[in-house]
């Protein structure tokens, strides 16, 4: 069975101080490893898709990177509009594989 | 372009009701999945569809059913409705099973 674990649950951050949130997975032959944004009460927004380990991928202040076990995703200076749920999800091959298994997401503050 | 959208987006039902759910892919698209979103919680997968044939389902009671429709919108149904029920429900489209998937704002069901 796939597993995602995010962490940390929830993170505060003053502008301009940058960090980054893990994302730990378990999955039978991964066929990739997806970062989304989630405002409150909406959809999750499609972030990034990594593939394999090694790979990066930036996108503004947000920059993600994937190892075997491991998916980060790399804050760089936050604004407040940077607020918000980020979920982790990986699709792997195994049964069941067409199906995202996400992590429960970390909650990122940024204070003015 | 328009995006994943879903109908409606609020709904009460009073427990042992039946409800309905829409979703109309990004237009291309061939796959559609369902999740379910309880709060705090990240998206638990439902169904999957491709091509109008059910692809993957997820760990939920047969009280929850889906379909496909020819212009690859879909229909989740989920009878009997309980408490737990109360939920946000996802619809994300994709243009095939393993390929980046695009969420819909999401319907919010509420079972008193």
């Amino acid at each position: 069975e796939d597993q995602v674990t995010q962490s940390p649950e929830a993170l505060r951050l003053q502008e301009g101080e940058s960090s980054s949130l893990n994302c730990s997975y378990t999955v039978s032959g991964l066929r990739g490893l997806f970062w989304y944004r989630q405002d409150p009460g909406k959809g999750p927004e499609f972030l990034f898709t990594l593939y394999s380990a090694g790979e990066e991928k930036e996108k503004e202040r947000l920059k993600a990177t994937l190892t075997k076990k491991e998916s980060f995703l790399h804050i760089t200076a936050p604004k407040p509009e940077d607020s918000a749920t980020y979920l982790c999800a990986v699709q792997g091959s195994g049964a069941g594989s067409y199906q995202l298994t996400f992590g429960k997401g970390t909650k990122l503050s940024v204070i003015p | 372009d328009a995006g994943v959208t879903q109908s409606p987006t609020h709904l009460i039902k009073t427990r042992g009701q039946h409800v309905t759910l829409r979703c109309s892919p990004i237009s291309g698209h061939k796959s559609v999945s369902w999740y379910q979103q309880v709060l705090g919680q990240g998206p638990q997968f439902i169904f999957q569809y491709y091509e109008k044939e059910e692809r993957g389902r997820g760990n939920f009671p047969d009280r929850f059913s889906a379909r496909q429709f020819p212009n690859y919108s879909s229909e989740l149904n989920v009878n009997a409705l309980l408490l737990g029920d109360s939920a946000l429900y996802l619809c994300a489209s994709s243009f095939s099973t393993n390929t980046e998937a695009f969420f819909g704002q999401g319907t919010r069901l509420t079972v008193v």
